[in-house]
């Protein structure tokens, strides 16, 4: 069956730059079709889009954050990893990594990384 | 404030059939498909409906999904206690080349 799951840091401090790797399984990323991406909840607020890579390397960013984000895959270890540079205290939320099939739609969801940005 | 448009909450009282209100536009819920996902508390979004209206496998037939023009909906029919939970929709939009994802919709099971 198909599983994600985020790892990183918990606490980041203001202006460092945030990595966050998810590991999945149960699918392949060079399937075509498939893509797996990020989305961020800050506590007690919505749900936002961050980015998605696809199986053939295309790479969709959110137009808010595509300054600072970056996000690459590493299919030999079955990883997809996120970057965001320059981190402040609004970033403050639980990270999700997700898998995608159809565009707009996310089927399955890892459960979840909280980040705190502080001093 | 988001794009697509949620009422903040709803309720309704067990067995009842409610329904959650998704509004955008053309360049997102008129031109492209809706997803919903459920929420529960401290738990990853869960995905229910797909492309508007198909429901997702192993997900109860409570749950149906529709869309019209630029709006869509959720119904949840035969309410129950563990439906309480807060809801989203979301929706590519191909002008602001974003994956939108509406405020969210608090479900109260009374």
């Amino acid at each position: 069956q198909i599983t994600l799951e985020e790892s990183g840091p918990t606490l980041v401090k203001p202006t460092q730059t945030l990595t966050l790797t998810c590991t999945y399984s149960g699918f392949s990323l060079t399937a075509f079709g498939v893509g797996v991406g990020w989305i961020r909840q800050p506590p007690r607020k919505a749900l936002e889009w961050l980015a998605l890579i696809y199986w053939d390397d295309d790479v969709r960013y959110s137009p808010g954050s595509k300054n600072r984000i970056t996000i690459t895959k590493d299919t030999s270890k079955n990883q997809v990893v996120l970057t965001l540079t320059n981190v402040n205290p609004v970033d403050t939320a639980t990270y999700f990594c997700v898998h995608s099939v159809t565009t707009g739609s996310f089927d399955f969801w890892g459960p979840g990384r909280v980040v705190t940005v502080s001093s | 404030q988001s794009v697509l448009t949620q009422p903040p909450s709803v309720s309704g009282v067990p067995r009842q059939r409610v329904t959650i209100s998704c509004s955008g536009t053309f360049s997102n819920i008129g031109n492209n498909g809706v997803s919903w996902y459920q929420q529960l508390p401290g738990k990853a979004p869960k995905l229910l409906i797909y492309y508007n209206d198909r429901v997702r496998p192993g997900v109860s037939d409570r749950f149906s999904g529709s869309k019209s023009g630029t709006s869509a909906s959720l119904a949840i029919s035969g309410l129950r206690s563990e439906d309480e939970a807060d809801y989203y929709c979301g929706a590519w939009d191909d002008t602001l080349s974003d994956s939108l994802f509406g405020g969210g919709t608090k479900l109260t099971v009374l």
